[in-house]
């Protein structure tokens, strides 16, 4: 089956380091996306991707690092200067990236916690 | 830059009733409209979306939403609901006009529905 999966589902780190969310997807999409969930906030975007070895900053980059050396792959490191790292984090591709009407779809989601 | 408003952040119904969970936009260009559903500790799933054409847009599970140009709105309606409605609602805009590739989604701070016995 074709999708967007995320690991792990729930990820607990201690004050100080650094950990790295896993996305991944089989839909053969041109691009990637990066969002924080906090409750009664909504889904603010880190960063995003549109093609292999590119990408950008959304809104709320700071402490915050991505990868994209493959097409199917789009990690995101919540480093130790992200200083509220607590949320649930959603990776979403699309496709081909070119065309306004692409619909985002989302993976699972990664709750990180830190204590 | 567009701005998305769900101003109920939770709506209780019960079982059978008809249910609106509003939104709002602001944008000061053409814009494609979207509501995605979220169950708990899930990800986002498309709802149902606003791109061109007929105004009204309707789901598989029974709902829809009317593109409202003149009052900026995006309202999601069911007229009859169902526990397994009860979820978080996001109605999320993009730019349909530009022209750089990318068109950033903008949601909503969402609508949870509580579905009632």
């Amino acid at each position: 089956d074709g999708g967007i999966t995320q690991s792990p589902k729930y990820l607990f780190r201690k004050e100080g380091q650094n950990v790295t969310l896993s996305c991944e997807q089989n839909l053969n999409h041109d691009a990637m996306y990066w969002y924080r969930q906090d409750p009664g906030q909504g889904l603010r975007l880190i960063y995003y991707s549109q093609i292999v070895n590119d990408f950008q900053k959304g809104d709320i980059a700071e402490g915050y690092s991505v990868s994209r050396e493959k097409k199917e792959s789009f990690p995101l490191t919540v480093t130790s200067a992200q200083k509220n790292p607590t949320a649930f984090y959603l990776c979403a591709s699309s496709s081909p990236g070119l065309v306004t009407t692409d619909t985002q779809y989302f993976g699972p989601g990664t709750r990180l916690t830190v204590l | 830059a567009q701005s998305v408003t769900q101003l109920d952040s939770q709506v209780p119904v019960f079982e059978e009733a008809p249910v609106e969970l509003r939104c709002n936009y602001s944008s000061s260009v053409s814009v494609y409209l979207f509501w995605y559903v979220q169950y708990p500790n899930q990800g986002l799933q498309l709802l149902l979306k606003y791109l061109s054409g007929s105004t009204l847009v309707e789901s598989i599970n029974g709902f829809e939403a009317e593109f409202n140009k003149s009052q900026t709105s995006f309202h999601l309606r069911k007229p009859s609901v169902h526990i397994s409605d009860t979820a978080e609602y996001f109605c999320a805009v993009s730019d349909a006009a530009g022209n750089t590739g990318f068109q950033k989604l903008v949601f909503g701070t969402g609508t949870r529905l509580l579905v009632s016995p």
